[in-house]
């Protein structure tokens, strides 16, 4: 089985800054992948950025990265020159290889501050 | 790009009543999940199927039934409808040999 835990309920930044969401996990599969998925007021589940358990590299898209501490089972999510359409409820999620259902953490609500 | 479709948006049901929620994937994806999430919670997984066989159950209450038919299209039937079955019904879908799902817009289901 899978946990996923985000201790941070909600988070705010200003406008153009930096903010990191914290994600931690707990899992017995040796290969799995961990995502980021964003929920703007509209409901919809779109994803952001995936880490494949196996690479060591951090994954990158555009202004959001990923900062993977395997050892410490830690997944965080770092947005870059944060933008008013960037607020929305974040889940951290994960899944195992062979078998991708989703096990979400409980969310964490971002506002941008203009 | 095409992306997952879902039917209805929302739908309003009585107590005790039945719904069928549908979920069309994005055209060669092999699998289908079903999410349900209740307000102010986080998604929970329902059911999946690949190549239209079962492949994994959640914590889906014997209430509900689901089935991939031959296009790959999914339906979930809920029956017996609760005031707690109110949420939103996602359905997501991912292409052959890949990890990453595809959410369609979902279905706010409310039962009065």
């Amino acid at each position: 089985a899978q946990t996923v835990t985000q201790s941070q309920p909600e988070m705010s930044v200003q406008e153009a800054e930096t903010v990191t969401l914290s994600c931690t996990y707990d899992t017995s599969e040796s290969d799995y992948y961990l995502f980021w998925y964003k929920q703007p007021p509209s409901r919809q589940m779109i994803l952001v950025i995936r880490q494949e358990a196996y690479k060591q590299q951090n994954a990158t898209e555009n202004r959001f990265s990923v900062n993977f501490q395997k050892a410490a089972k830690s997944f965080s999510l770092k947005i870059s020159d944060s933008q008013l359409g960037d607020a929305a409820m974040y889940f951290c999620a994960s899944s195992s290889f062979g078998n991708e259902k989703l096990t979400f953490g409980t969310g964490t609500r971002l506002t941008i501050i203009p | 790009a095409a992306g997952v479709i879902q039917s209805p948006r929302h739908l309003i049901k009585e107590k005790r009543e039945t719904a069928t929620l549908k979920c069309y994937p994005i055209p060669r994806h092999d699998t289908v999940y079903w999410y349900q999430q209740g307000p102010g919670q986080d998604p929970q997984f329902l059911i999946s199927f690949y190549e239209k066989m079962q492949s994994d159950k959640g914590s889906i209450p014997d209430r509900f039934s689901a089935q991939q038919f031959s296009d790959y299209h999914s339906e979930l039937n809920m029956s017996s409808l609760e005031l707690g079955d109110s949420a939103l019904y996602f359905c997501a879908s991912s292409p052959p040999g890949g990890s990453k799902q595809f959410f369609g817009p979902g279905t706010r289901l409310t039962v009065l």
